[in-house]
């Protein structure tokens, strides 16, 4: 089945500083959400971004299909954007779910 | 729409008991999707449901987990004679899957389980 590695496993950051995620995968995709989990556990929807550039007020997010890897970039970062950031993608092999990397713990300190 | 519905939001339980999930899907939403979740690691799939019908099921099913969607709106899942290697989150997802577009899911809050 396909791969999917995101990087860094942890950050920390002052607040202000801005970060780049970085999620690869092994296979071509049909899907590829990022996610944003709080700590009590709730999954946030970001972006749905298989290819191409989306931004959303301090966030954007970059798909290169061809290449195989998507960035998500947190600018002046809020103590509010802790938490873990999950990339999950669909692909060919899979009907409908998602399959999820292991995410990237922020931490943002004031 | 009020998003995606999940109770209870916490379940703790003793080995060996049966236990039941629930999950409210966005209204017009014909997919809905269950995921395990355990600590430090990301989400992993365990079924869908594309209206009622149950279209795939991971090999992480175990005979003793049953999903149904009865309705095609909100679905249950069981798991019966719990061991603690069950204790997780338990997240359900909903998307509307429409012909040549792939979906996007949406995540209720998820249901922590407790195996003592």
């Amino acid at each position: 089945g396909i791969q999917v590695e995101q990087s860094p496993p942890d950050l920390i950051l002052q607040e202000g500083a801005n970060s780049t995620l970085r999620c690869n995968f092994s296979d071509s995709v049909n899907n590829l959400q990022w996610f944003h989990q709080n700590p009590w556990g709730q999954l946030i929807n970001l972006f749905y971004i298989p290819s191409g550039t989306k931004q959303n007020g301090r966030l954007s997010a970059t798909t290169v299909a061809t290449e195989r890897y998507s960035l998500l970039y947190i600018s002046s970062s809020q103590t509010t954007d802790s938490g873990v950031y999950f990339c999950a993608v669909n692909y060919g092999g899979s009907q409908g779910n998602l399959i999820f990397g292991k995410g990237t713990k922020l931490s943002v300190k004031p | 729409d009020t998003g995606v519905s999940q109770n209870p939001r916490h379940k703790i339980t003793k080995r060996g008991q049966n236990v039941t999930f629930r999950c409210d899907p966005i209204s017009e939403h014909n997919r809905l999707y269950w995921y395990r979740q355990t600590l430090g690691q990301g989400p992993e799939f365990l079924t869908y449901f594309q209206n009622e019908a149950q279209l795939e099921k991971s090999r992480l099913l175990s005979d003793r987990f049953s999903a149904e969607r009865p309705k095609g709106s909100f679905s249950t899942l069981e798991i019966q004679r719990t061991e603690q290697g069950d204790s997780a989150m338990y997240l359900c997802a909903s998307s509307l899957r429409t012909s040549g577009r792939t979906d996007t899911q949406y995540f209720g809050p998820g249901t922590r389980l407790t195996v003592l």
